[in-house]
């Protein structure tokens, strides 16, 4: 049973530029949330997806996007990227009938913003 | 608002010492999830548990012990007999009731067990 899925591993990006990164979910979960985690902080919110929707969002600006795919894949775009963007990308996967059911994460996409 | 506090930023102990994790949350919720994650050096947040604001007893999973306390808004975590293995950053979190609500993350606080 595979677990939440991320890619890529790293990458390197230039201020001003678009980035995408992508996530798939645990086997038999449909809900993913991505959160960012700056060096030496806890992970925060950015947005979470159900049925192709954006359900509930965090406090980050419109330069951060997503998108979830009918296989409950996702996509987190960033445009216009800051030097303070830089961060790791983690993506969780859950079960939305579940209540309170714990979030899966991924192994993160480290981010750096030059 | 919910928060979630953990003052300790950074323990050290010998192998096999035990070590005890704070953290402190603030919630205006009734219902409520609290979660212990263990992030190693890889990266990827492990789950160790979740506790709903109903049950207040104590739970043991091997050398690991959680001890929810509601009138003083804790959830302390306490790793016996630690090992270098357990060399990690460990994050509380806090969710409102109602399934799959955003997870409000402590700073953390970086164990370093040295053999």
């Amino acid at each position: 049973d595979a677990g939440v899925t991320q890619s890529p591993t790293h990458l390197i990006k230039t201020r001003g530029q678009q980035v995408t990164l992508r996530c798939s979910p645990k086997s038999g979960h449909d809900t993913v949330s991505w959160y960012q985690q700056a060096l030496g902080q806890g992970p925060q919110f950015i947005f979470q997806y159900y049925e192709e929707e954006e359900r509930q969002r965090g406090n980050f600006p419109d330069r951060f996007s997503g998108h979830q795919f009918p296989n409950y894949s996702s996509e987190l775009n960033v445009n216009a990227l800051l030097l303070g963007d830089s961060a790791l990308y983690l993506c969780a996967s859950s079960f939305v009938r579940g209540r309170g059911i714990e979030q899966y994460f991924g192994p993160g996409t480290r981010l750096t913003v030059t | 608002a919910q928060k979630v506090t953990q003052a300790q930023t950074e323990i050290s102990v010998v192998e096999k010492e035990d070590v005890t994790l704070d953290c402190v949350y603030e919630t205006r919720d009734t219902t409520y999830y609290l979660f212990w994650y263990k992030q190693p050096p890889s990266g990827e947040l492990v789950f160790l548990i979740r506790r709903n604001s109903f049950d207040e007893q104590n739970e043991i999973s091997g050398r690991y012990s959680w001890n929810f306390q509601k009138s003083t808004s804790s959830f302390n975590f306490t790793i016996t007999a630690s090992q270098v293995v357990d060399s990690a950053v460990y994050f509380c979190a806090l969710s409102e009731a109602g399934g799959n609500t955003p997870l409000v993350f402590g700073k953390g606080t970086r164990l370093s067990v040295i053999a």
